[in-house]
């Protein structure tokens, strides 16, 4: 058990739709980043808040977005959902947001567009 | 443009021998290295890391050894268990103000009894 907490697990949604994934950091970590996991893709690297603050961002669309509130906890929102958008979504934490530390992941949140 | 690379998508080794992983990376400028393992339906589980200012870490039965000219690290694991039978990721911490992961698209290992 990583410390880090996904919900929910699955999530079945249409084409147009938007969903929000919640995802708790291990107890004492600041940073937490999202992450995306597509069939055919390794980890792709969406987007790192640091203590409220979004501290870096990768190729996240748009549609994306993401927030971290003073109890640390991060939420994903996804928006005019699209059947690409058709993956496993993780969420890591960290102790701080830089320099030389491992990433502890959830267990993801899979999510599956009809 | 794939920056961490994982040649291997699959590797079988038999219990009791040892198991390598490699992985390669393009980019100079990443410091700091990891692994992380993955069962079905689990997240990755970081197994150990390595900076760059070092050429070997070592963790019990895992050792990662990192090849900084030839842009070149792997992971050993010795003796191979059953239970080691997963996908393992490796990763590279691109350095500055951000710890953001890239990671290879894995190596499936599968450790027969």
């Amino acid at each position: 058990d990583s410390g880090v907490t996904q919900t929910p697990k699955h999530l079945i949604t249409a084409t147009g739709q938007r969903v929000t994934l919640r995802c708790s950091p291990r107890s004492g970590d600041l940073s937490v980043y999202w992450y995306q996991q597509s069939l055919d893709q390794g980890l792709q690297f969406l987007i790192q808040y640091y203590n409220g603050e979004e501290r870096a961002k990768g190729n996240i669309l748009e549609r994306f977005s993401a927030q971290q509130f003073p109890d640390l906890h991060s939420e994903l929102n996804l928006s005019s959902l699209e059947l690409g958008d058709s993956a496993l979504y993780f969420c890591a934490s960290s102790v701080s947001g830089s320099g030389n530390q491992p990433q502890h992941f959830g267990d993801g949140t899979r999510l599956s567009i009809l | 443009d794939q920056q961490v690379k994982q040649n291997s998508p699959s590797l079988s080794v038999q219990e009791g021998r040892i198991s390598i992983l490699n992985c390669d990376y393009t980019n100079s400028m990443f410091d700091y290295f990891l692994w992380y393992k993955k069962y079905p339906a689990e997240g990755p589980t970081f197994l150990i890391s390595i900076s760059s200012i070092k050429d070997k870490n070592e963790d019990g039965r895992f050792t990662v050894f990192l090849n900084k000219s030839a842009k070149h690290l792997s992971l050993h694991i010795v003796p191979s268990q059953p239970g080691d039978s997963a996908v393992y990721f490796c990763a590279a911490n691109d350095g500055g103000a951000t710890n953001k992961l890239i990671f290879g698209t894995g190596t499936l290992l599968a450790v027969q009894p």
